[in-house]
């Protein structure tokens, strides 16, 4: 059994650059999410899908970010125009949808700003 | 405001002495509060679901209690490899996929 993997594990970029990063969700999970969490704090809320349809969206996703889930299957999550604001862990999990299923996370995306 | 508070933010435990760690909530209708492992570089790893108040878990050295107004995660004799920060999490009251974590706690248990 596979977990939730994400690619890269580690992005240096420089300010105003855009990055895509990749979650392979567990292969039976429908649901998707996107997390952000920066040293000293929980992970915080960004988006989630349900197969190919996003649901959700946190006020934190402003206008640079964006999410697909085209075949419900992977996710990108595309950041442009990189802010120093910006540099966090990237967290992806994955989860069942009926009930409240446990979502199961990646060891996520490092993302740093020069 | 949906809220998850834990306490304490770190605890320094000696190999085999025994404690608890405490997730205090604030939600519109509670639908499960789930615990996490997190270790240094790590995404955070699933350990319990509690849905109901009076609800126990128990995994090893861990087991997980909740009340109407807070979960205690408690640890016996624990060791080194509990090391780690432990983190609680809430459905948020509208939603259906928003997970409100609280900050952790930070576990050091030195031999």
């Amino acid at each position: 059994d596979t977990g939730v993997s994400q690619d890269p594990r580690h992005k240096i970029t420089k300010r105003g650059q855009n990055v895509t990063f990749r979650c392979d969700p567990i292969s039976e999970h429908n649901r998707l999410y996107w997390y952000r969490q920066t040293l000293g704090q929980g992970p915080e809320f960004l988006t989630y899908f349900q197969n190919e349809a996003q649901l959700e969206k946190s006020r934190l996703l402003s206008d640079r970010f964006s999410a697909e889930r085209p075949k419900g299957s992977f996710s990108t999550l595309e950041i442009q125009r990189t802010e120093q604001g910006d540099s966090a862990m990237y967290l992806c999990a994955s989860s069942f949808s009926t009930g409240n299923q446990p979502q199961h996370f990646g060891d996520g995306t490092r993302l740093s700003i020069l | 405001e949906d809220q998850v508070t834990q306490s304490p933010e770190a605890l320094r435990l000696q190999e085999g002495e025994s404690s608890s760690l405490n997730c205090s909530y604030t939600v519109s209708g509670l639908r499960g509060l789930f615990w996490y492992r997190q270790d240094p570089g790590k995404g955070p790893e699933f350990l319990f679901t509690l849905y109901s108040a009076g609800e126990e878990k128990e995994k090893e050295r861990l087991k997980a209690t909740l009340t109407k107004k807070e979960s205690f995660l408690h640890i016996t004799a624990p060791k080194p490899e509990d090391s780690a920060t432990y983190l609680c999490a809430v459905p948020h009251g509208g939603s259906q996929g928003n997970l409100i974590f609280g900050k952790g706690t930070k576990l050091s248990v030195k031999p």
